[in-house]
């Protein structure tokens, strides 16, 4: 079956220094690859979804690229902010028709300074 | 844009007890989820419901039942709760993606313990 596998537990990180957070996959199908970030007492939001046609996807200074080759879609940024501080959340779905989404175990992010 | 609205946001309540959680989205989003959140174990899949009055089993279903009377809405009922449970519902929507797949658009939560 379809699984997700993502650096697990708690990332602690200096302010400026990068971010990598890996995720990696099982998949039948040909899947869509997403990140999600829920800071503390709020909803969990998109970060990043792959693309069809091979782009990198950024946003706030994160980007992941999907390699099919090797079932990867790490998270990257280039410097950590304080605000990066938060729980981030790989995930996959299968189907383009109604979406059966899989869930990593979740990475906790803490910036300091 | 939308929101999702869940209610009650904390839950309290005693073993055995059946508890229900309510989910309300205003996207017009086909495609509705409950989805339980713990700590080191990621988000879990409970129930969804494709459309109106259409339900499926998630991985984590038993021991809840759900309910889609209107595309809107959608319920959760933990159907006897276990003592010293706690644990942080999440409800989403989603619309059926094509060529570029849909995203998932989370509720705030709803936190459960029971006593």
């Amino acid at each position: 079956g379809d699984s997700v596998t993502q650096t697990e537990g708690l990332v602690t990180l200096t302010e400026g220094l990068p971010v990598m957070l890996n995720c990696t996959y099982q998949s039948t199908y040909s899947p869509f690859l997403f990140w999600y970030v829920q800071h503390l007492n709020e909803a969990p939001k998109l970060l990043l979804k792959s693309f069809t046609d091979n782009k990198r996807p950024e946003h706030q200074g994160f980007h992941a690229t999907l390699h099919k080759s090797s079932s990867s879609f790490h998270l990257q940024k280039s410097s950590a902010q304080l605000s990066d501080s938060a729980l981030y959340y790989c995930a996959l779905s299968d189907r383009p028709g109604y979406q059966n989404f899989y869930f990593g175990k979740g990475t906790s992010l803490t910036v300091i300074p | 844009g939308g929101i999702i609205t869940q209610t009650p946001k904390f839950l309290i309540g005693q073993e055995g007890q059946k508890l229900t959680l309510k989910c309300q989205q205003n996207f017009n989003h086909d495609t509705m989820y409950w989805y339980r959140q713990d700590s080191g174990k990621g988000l879990r899949l409970i129930y969804y419901s494709i459309t109106e009055n259409d339900l499926q089993k998630g991985d984590l279903s038993e021991g809840y039942d759900a309910s889609r009377e209107k595309k809107s809405s959608f319920s959760l009922t933990v159907t006897s709760a276990q003592k010293n449970e706690m644990a942080v519902f999440l409800c989403a929507s989603s619309i059926p993606g094509t060529k570029n797949t849909g995203q998932l658009y989370f509720g705030e939560g709803s936190k459960l313990t029971v006593l």
